[in-house]
């Protein structure tokens, strides 16, 4: 178990440019999450996967914002056209279907100039 | 989700239990209560989760009153590295459900 991992860790983008994100969930986890932390809050959520189904996403989820799982293994997060108020953290969580426990990466932090 | 309510800061002297108090008042039957904590800079740590019954492992105890209306967490013996943003949540474990982050508890541990 190597724990779910991100990257990159960090991203610094210039606005209007396009990023995306990769996260690698713990192995044989089918469910994944995203949720976007900015400074001195809480994580929000964003949207969730169970295998390669999206099956949830957040109001917060605007249309510049995409995420997929192909395969149902490690999914990316994709912001076109980025704006100042992207910048936060994007942490990834991945469960298993029996046992709901999610179990957090690193996070990636992005700054939009 | 049920809404909780924690003390915003706590400090705790370093090799002391430091116990972290949540309110839940309005948790309904199949609400986990989840402890996560945040790190400066890092992705939230699960530390624990309990229905009813207290829970104990490797990191920290879980005391849920009876009525499910509140409970704490405790580190037995806080260390420096303990310090930290602590996240009570109430969370049903059914499919799809997120997890409702509030500000949680800053707990500085001192030397």
């Amino acid at each position: 178990d190597t724990g779910v991992s991100q990257n990159p860790r960090h991203k610094i983008t210039k606005r209007g440019q396009n990023v995306t994100f990769r996260c690698d969930p713990i192995s044989e986890h089918n469910r994944l999450y995203w949720y976007r932390q900015t400074l001195g809050q809480g994580p929000e959520f964003l949207t969730y996967f169970q295998n390669e189904a999206q099956l949830e996403k957040s109001r917060l989820l605007s249309d510049r914002f995409s995420a997929e799982r192909p395969k149902g293994s490690f999914s990316t997060l994709e912001i076109q056209r980025t704006e100042q108020g992207d910048s936060a953290m994007y942490l990834c969580a991945s469960s298993t279907a029996i046992q709901e426990t999610q179990y957090f990466g690193p996070g990636t932090r992005l700054l939009v100039l | 989700d049920a809404k909780t309510t924690q003390p915003t800061s706590m400090d705790c002297a370093e090799g002391r239990a430091a116990n972290l108090p949540c309110n839940h008042s309005t948790i309904s039957g199949n609400e986990y209560v989840y402890w996560y904590r945040q790190i400066h800079s890092q992705g939230p740590q699960y530390i624990i989760h309990g229905l009813k019954n207290n829970e104990t492992n490797e990191m920290a105890s879980l005391i849920i009153t009876e009525d499910r209306k509140s409970s704490t967490l405790i580190l037995p013996h806080a260390t420096l590295r303990d310090t930290a943003v602590y996240y009570c949540i109430a969370f049903p474990p059914s499919a799809g459900n997120m997890l409702t982050f509030g500000g949680g508890t800053r707990l500085m541990v001192k030397p």
